[in-house]
């Protein structure tokens, strides 16, 4: 299975700032990933598929990037309803793995 | 609207199974995937495996080969996920969710768009 890391596992951060996620694949996987937002006791929200298309009504202050084995996740200029947990996924082979989440609090 | 909507909460013994039900509206069900993702208390998500509701293909991540079955009923617009041989650490949050899959020549995206509130499962003596 391709092993999915997540760094930093997490994050403080202030409103206004611009803060960068990384999710590393153990193998190439072009760039077949997803990035997920998660609040508490919700379901995943969708940002971003195919590494760096921006699903329709997400914010364009969510950037994604990479491809290959190294990915990013940029929030510029945080809301205060960016503080949450965001996971990355591949979808290149099955099983279609999760990194570990990165939880984005307030400073 | 498009959503997913899950049976309630359910609480299990040990080696029982438990099935959860996942039921469409708002687009044609058979045009996309349903993904099972699960995820234990305080703990990330866990991508369970896919059910294809046009030809009821599946495909199941081999953490749960043998002991997953999911499963569809069309006219009900309602898809289906059992996990047999429960154990404590199968105590979770089970979601299910709607996949986006487009192919072509030049790229390839799947990713999940609409999920269900999700349905906990409870495995305990």
């Amino acid at each position: 299975a391709i092993r999915m890391t997540q760094s930093p596992s997490s994050l403080s951060a202030s409103t206004g700032d611009r803060v960068t996620i990384t999710c590393r694949a153990s193998q190439d996987i072009a760039t077949y990933l997803v990035w997920y937002q998660q609040k508490p006791g919700k379901a995943p929200k969708v940002l971003i598929y195919a590494a760096s298309t921006l699903q329709s009504g997400v914010p364009s202050r969510f950037t994604g990037g990479g491809s290959g084995t190294d990915f990013t996740l940029t929030i510029s200029f945080l809301q205060s309803e960016d503080f949450a947990t965001y996971y990355c996924q591949q979808y290149y082979s099955n099983p279609y793995t999760f990194g570990q989440g990165t939880k984005l609090e307030i400073k | 609207q498009v959503q997913l909507v899950q049976s309630g909460p359910e609480v299990k013994k040990p080696g029982a199974s438990v099935k959860v039900s996942c039921k469409a509206s708002g687009y044609s069900f058979t045009s996309n995937d349903i993904n099972w993702v699960r995820q234990a208390p305080g703990q990330g998500l866990e991508w369970m495996g896919w059910l294809n509701p046009l030809s009821g293909n599946t495909a199941y991540s081999q953490s749960f080969q043998g002991r997953v079955t999911m499963t569809r009923d069309t006219p009900k617009m309602t898809a289906y996920m059992e996990l047999n041989s429960l154990r404590s650490e199968d105590t979770a949050v089970y979601f299910c969710a709607r996949a986006v899959r487009f192919h072509s020549s030049k790229e390839f995206y799947y990713y999940m768009d609409v999920w269900g509130e999700g349905t906990t499962v409870t495995v305990s003596s």
